[in-house]
């Protein structure tokens, strides 16, 4: 594909349920990242992935919040229990290295209201 | 402790006024900085970064590392300029911070 695809764009879920959000992101970049935003807020960083690994998760706010990407190109958010505190929208951005100097091309992001 | 700071939630200007978008930032180490632009319906992209030294669309940045500030100017603002904008900061361990950004509006 052309850029990073979010799917799906909008997900309403009840409190208490489980969630999955997609992120695909452009095809050759080794670096992924996940941040969450919420109303009137900058992008919060959740975590980083450098290939398949977990760089960086210093962001994810509890253990409610786990990341993966299996072979190095898609990867999956997951949020447990979900609050009406995970409200907000989800963005994906990947990068063809990783690392401070390289340009981050970000997904159209994933709503999530939890309702 | 990395932070990224934009003091104004909103910025008002008339078109052909000059704009500057005010950040600043805290971090220990060299930093690299980033203007991240996001037009309305539209996804957040990079508008200019430090280490490019260019002018993106009429806008410069410089970075001052005594005031530890990195705002975004333009002399003269245009209608297409509206969007909302994030200054960013990106560290060592490859993350990137984001300010809480501003929205910059042009009126006619």
């Amino acid at each position: 594909g052309a850029g990073v695809s979010q799917t799906p764009s909008n997900k309403v879920t009840e409190k208490g349920k489980y969630v999955e959000l997609r992120c695909d992101p452009i095809s050759g970049h080794t670096a992924l990242y996940w941040y969450r935003q919420s109303l009137g807020q900058g992008p919060e960083f959740l975590i980083y992935f450098q290939g398949t690994g977990a760089a960086d998760d210093s962001g994810l706010p509890n253990d409610r919040f786990f990341a993966v990407r299996p072979e190095g190109s898609v990867s999956t958010l997951k949020i447990q229990r979900t609050e009406r505190g995970d409200s907000a929208v989800y963005l994906c951005a990947s990068s063809s290295t990783g690392g401070a100097y390289t340009e981050a091309f970000f997904g159209q992001g994933t709503r999530l209201t939890v309702v | 402790a990395q932070r990224v700071t934009q003091p104004e939630k909103l910025l008002s200007v008339f078109k052909g006024a000059p704009v500057e978008l005010k950040c600043n930032y805290s971090y220990s180490g060299s930093p690299e900085l980033f203007w991240y632009v996001q037009y309305s319906r539209q996804r957040l992209q990079l508008l200019l970064r430090h280490i490019s030294r260019e002018s993106i669309k009429g806008f410069t940045a410089d970075l001052n590392k005594g005031e530890t500030s990195f705002h975004l100017k333009k002399p003269f603002a245009q209608e297409e300029d509206s969007a909302m904008y994030y200054c960013a900061l990106g560290s060592s361990a490859s993350k990137i911070i984001f300010g809480s950004g501003t929205r910059l509006s042009i009126r006619p």
